[in-house]
């Protein structure tokens, strides 16, 4: 069935730092989807790749998709305190999206 | 324009009762979904609807039951909740299959 996994779990990094999470598969994904989580909030969502080796920018985040469609990154250049929260990577298919269990990222002062 | 809407935010129930967390959206959505998040679990999937009067299960869906009588409402029941089911859980919905995903800001659940 559906399934993607995410690498690292948690993530400590010194603001001002960079910071990578990734998203792995074992089939052929149809899509990606990324959504951001503020601790105490709700996911929402950032953005969604498709097509095969995509790349995709938003200011300090840059998200990719693999050639083979089986895994999808995210960078964020130069945290700040704003970037801490989960970030959860999830393929939606047949009406529905299973999520990776998400990485947790903190930003020291 | 409300977006999704959860009641209530927070609840605390005893061993064995039962309950219902409500789910309203306002945006015509088709897609209709429930979560719950546990701490090093990440959002896993109850149920889900892709329209009125059609529901199927997700990943997690026993001790949950649920309805879509209508488009906009898509309520979660515990039929008996156990200590087990502690957790947040969210509702979503997104307009069609494949679209973004809309979440509303979560219900806190705790069962002693």
């Amino acid at each position: 069935g559906q399934q993607v996994m995410q690498i690292p779990q948690y993530q400590h990094v010194q603001e001002g730092e960079d910071f990578t999470t990734y998203c792995n598969s074992s089939t052929t994904l149809s899509n990606i989807q990324w959504y951001k989580q503020r601790p105490g909030g709700h996911p929402v969502f950032l953005i969604q790749l498709v097509k095969s080796g995509e790349v995709k920018k938003q200011k300090r985040l840059t998200f990719q998709f693999g050639e083979a469609k089986k895994n999808s990154s995210l960078h964020i250049t130069a945290t700040q305190t704003t970037d801490v929260g989960t970030y959860f990577c999830g393929e939606n298919r047949d009406d529905k999206i299973i999520f990776g269990k998400g990485t947790r990222l903190h930003i020291l002062p | 324009n409300a977006g999704v809407t959860q009641t209530p935010k927070f609840q605390v129930l005893k061993t064995g009762q039962s309950m219902t967390l409500q789910c309203a959206q306002d945006m015509n959505h088709e897609y209709m979904s429930w979560y719950r998040q546990d701490p090093g679990m990440g959002l896993r999937l109850i149920h889900y609807s892709v329209g009125a009067g059609i529901t199927d299960q997700g990943e997690v869906p026993n001790g949950y039951n649920v309805s879509r009588s209508t488009t906009e409402d898509f309520p979660l029941r515990l039929l008996s909740a156990a200590p087990s089911q502690t957790s947040v859980y969210f509702c979503a919905s997104s307009q069609y299959s494949g679209n973004t995903i809309y979440f509303g800001e979560g219900s806190w659940l705790t069962v002693v």
